[in-house]
């Protein structure tokens, strides 16, 4: 059973880098088949992609955050991380990281396998 | 950036039919995109409930089911249940900007 678990600190001070990991397990980060994604929510809104990363280390970022985010890979740990810089309140979300996967041959991508989410709050 | 719009909300009683309305642009949906559906349940993940239109993964009842025509989607639960009560969510791809995945604004279906 394939899962995944963020973690990393609750509470960021504005203007510093969110940093946060996520650990994958019952599937390997290096598979071919899969891209690594991180997505958040704001407190009662919807959900933002914020971007995605291959095992060899290929990324796409959603052109909003680009600036700000880096997304890196160790397939040694069987993990991803995320780190989102000059943070401010409005970063404040919870942050999931999920599987991205082409579920038919011909399909777009989607998120099949998400974390259970973890709550960063941006406060001085 | 493009939206994928939905409606703040719709409601119905135990048993009943209803639908959440997903419409987008013509460099999303309408570029040929699938549109993919999450169901959050309250302080949940969201799960994905129909992919590529209108697939349903395995364990999903069939009483979701969706649809795409043009610009937009739709997703349909007949025989609506107490447990259905959660945040509905479409999902597809946009190839404007460097192209990005795009989520709909978000349904919160309500049981009467």
């Amino acid at each position: 059973q394939v899962q995944l678990q963020e973690s990393g600190p609750g509470l960021v001070k504005p203007s510093q880098t969110l940093s946060l990991t996520c650990i994958v397990s019952g599937a390997s980060s290096s598979s071919d088949r899969y891209f690594w994604s991180w997505i958040r929510q704001p407190a009662g809104k919807g959900l933002e992609w914020i971007g995605r990363i291959y095992s060899s280390g290929i990324t796409h970022y959603n052109p909003s955050l680009k600036s700000r985010v880096t997304i890196s890979i160790d397939t040694s740990k069987n993990q991803f991380s995320l780190k989102l810089s000059s943070v401010t309140v409005a970063d404040t979300a919870v942050y999931y990281c999920a599987r991205v996967v082409e579920p038919d041959v011909s399909s777009s991508p989607t998120f099949d396998i998400w974390g259970q989410g973890t709550r960063v709050t941006v406060s001085s | 950036q493009s939206e994928l719009t939905q409606p703040p909300s719709v409601s119905g009683a135990p048993g009943q039919r209803v639908t959440i309305s997903c419409t987008g642009s013509n460099s999303n949906i309408g570029a040929g995109y699938d549109v993919h559906w999450f169901q959050q349940l309250p302080g949940t993940a969201p799960k994905l409930l129909i992919y590529a239109n209108n697939n349903r993964p395995s364990g999903v009842p069939d009483r979701f089911s969706g649809s795409k025509s043009a610009t937009s989607a739709s997703l349909a639960i007949t025989g609506l249940q107490t447990e259905d009560e959660a945040d509905y969510y479409c999902q597809s791809y946009d190839s404007s900007l460097s192209g990005y995945y795009i989520f709909g604004t978000g349904t919160k279906v309500t049981v009467l």
